[in-house]
């Protein structure tokens, strides 16, 4: 079984702090994803991944940055937090790389509180 | 671009009967859809998912159809049961070169009646 696994599931943060959220997979997938779901307006992608290095910006990234600096790891960075981030933050990965659209695999997300 | 839209926020059924859940999409070169269910405090889970190039796809007490004509696509869930309730998304990806991004829906919550 493909497992997506998020380092923490509750995180508190304070206004203007650094925020990394991490995302390990286990399944040698080449894409990976970052998105943030809020009630009414579903998922929404910050950025993704389809290789190692490589980043593409999603529909809403402003306020996030990204890293992939290994194939099983991919890390979402809030460089100033603040409140309208407040968010459940989902992460995904699937198999293939840029040329093919397939299931993406999610772990359980991570609730960040911004205070 | 694509939007994908779910007709309904909110689905209520009797234990037993078979649900439909309707999405509606708007890029017609939009190649592939898939459908989620997600429980609560949990990420969602795939069901089932669908290519253009086919009509409908079934797996074990689900079907998904696609009908390209008006853009729309359907979950039926057979003999729904109380672990049916969640929500459901649907997702659809235009055809993209160099570039893989689902579209999500906003979701269609499930309640199953006893």
């Amino acid at each position: 079984d493909v497992k997506v696994t998020q380092s923490s599931r509750y995180l508190v943060k304070r206004t203007g702090e650094k925020v990394f959220l991490e995302c390990v997979q286990d399944m040698d997938h080449e894409n990976m994803f970052w998105y943030r779901q809020d009630p009414g307006l579903g998922l929404r992608l910050i950025y993704f991944s389809y290789d190692v290095k490589m980043k593409e910006k999603g529909d809403i990234p402003e306020g996030y940055s990204v890293s992939r600096e290994k194939k099983e790891r991919f890390s979402l960075i809030l460089e100033s937090a603040s409140t309208n981030q407040t968010s459940m933050y989902l992460c995904a990965s699937s198999p293939y790389g840029a040329d093919r659209v397939d299931e993406q695999y999610f772990g359980p997300g991570t609730r960040l509180t911004v205070t | 671009g694509e939007s994908v839209g779910l007709h309904l926020p909110t689905l209520s059924v009797q234990e037993g009967d078979n649900s439909i859940i309707n999405c509606a999409y708007s890029n017609s070169a939009s190649d592939y859809f898939i459908w989620y269910k997600q429980e609560s405090g949990k990420g969602p889970q795939f069901i089932i998912d669908i290519r253009s190039n086919m009509d409908k796809r079934q797996g074990q007490r689900v079907t998904v159809l696609l009908n390209k004509t008006v853009k729309h696509l359907s979950l039926q869930i057979a003999a729904t049961q109380p672990g049916d309730s969640a929500v459901y998304f649907c997702a659809g990806s235009p055809l993209i070169q160099g570039a893989q991004k689902l579209v999500f829906g906003q979701g269609t919550r499930l309640t199953i009646n006893p």
